[in-house]
């Protein structure tokens, strides 16, 4: 089955400093789903990436599309205590019938004031 | 508010019993989607419906069934409950079977 491994586990940084977390998968992907989660919450979209080599942006955080399609990144620029929560990956492989959109285990993030 | 309600937010039921959880997707989206969240376990994909349909399935228990209604929400039925069956599910839906999927606040069922 398919499978998407989200780097960093988790991750402690300081209040202003830029954040990468990335996912890598072990079949094609022909979209990526970017998410965060607060505790108690469900999981609020992103970013949406439907092609190769896409790169989009919303507000700080950019995310892209990886050219072999296999591999996704997530950026935070500037953190704020806000940003705190487990930031998730999601994929859809292509073709077929597979709607299935696969999650990775997330990474939670900890930003200190 | 991403427009997905889901209910109840909270249930707690006994062993052996069984509980419907129910999802009401944004206005317009066909495709609903259902997955079990748990501590060690990550977001698990249980099973996808479009527009009343099947679509895909993912390690759902046979315990556990769904279907999505001509009024497009769908619900959850988890029989024969056990303790391992707490966690949290959340529905999502989204317009067609691949644009973006938006979630719901999820159930949260305890199993005592």
């Amino acid at each position: 089955g398919q499978q998407l491994n989200q780097s960093p586990q988790s991750m402690f940084i300081q209040e202003g400093e830029d954040v990468s977390m990335n996912c890598t998968s072990s079949s094609i992907f022909n979209t990526w789903l970017w998410y965060k989660q607060d505790p108690g919450e469900g999981p609020v979209l992103l970013i949406a990436l439907y092609k190769a080599g896409e790169l989009t942006s919303n507000g700080r955080l950019t995310a892209q599309f990886g050219i072999t399609r296999k591999d996704s990144f997530l950026n935070i620029s500037a953190s704020i205590p806000s940003d705190v929560g487990i930031y998730f990956c999601a994929g859809r492989a292509t073709g077929g019938s597979n709607y299935k959109l696969t999650f990775g285990k997330g990474t939670l993030l900890t930003v200190n004031p | 508010d991403s427009g997905v309600t889901q209910t109840p937010k909270h249930l707690i039921t006994a062993t052996g019993q069984r509980v419907t959880l129910r999802c009401s997707p944004r206005s317009g989206d066909l495709s609903v989607y259902w997955y079990q969240q748990s501590l060690d376990q990550g977001l698990q994909f249980l099973i996808q419906y479009y527009n009343g349909e099947e679509r895909a399935k993912g390690n759902i228990l046979e315990r556990f069934s769904a279907q999505q209604f001509p009024d497009l929400h769908s619900e959850l039925n988890l029989s024969s409950l056990e303790l391992g069956d707490s966690a949290l599910y959340f529905c999502a839906s989204s317009a067609l079977t691949e644009s973006e999927a938006f979630f719901g606040q999820g159930t949260r069922l305890t199993v005592v």
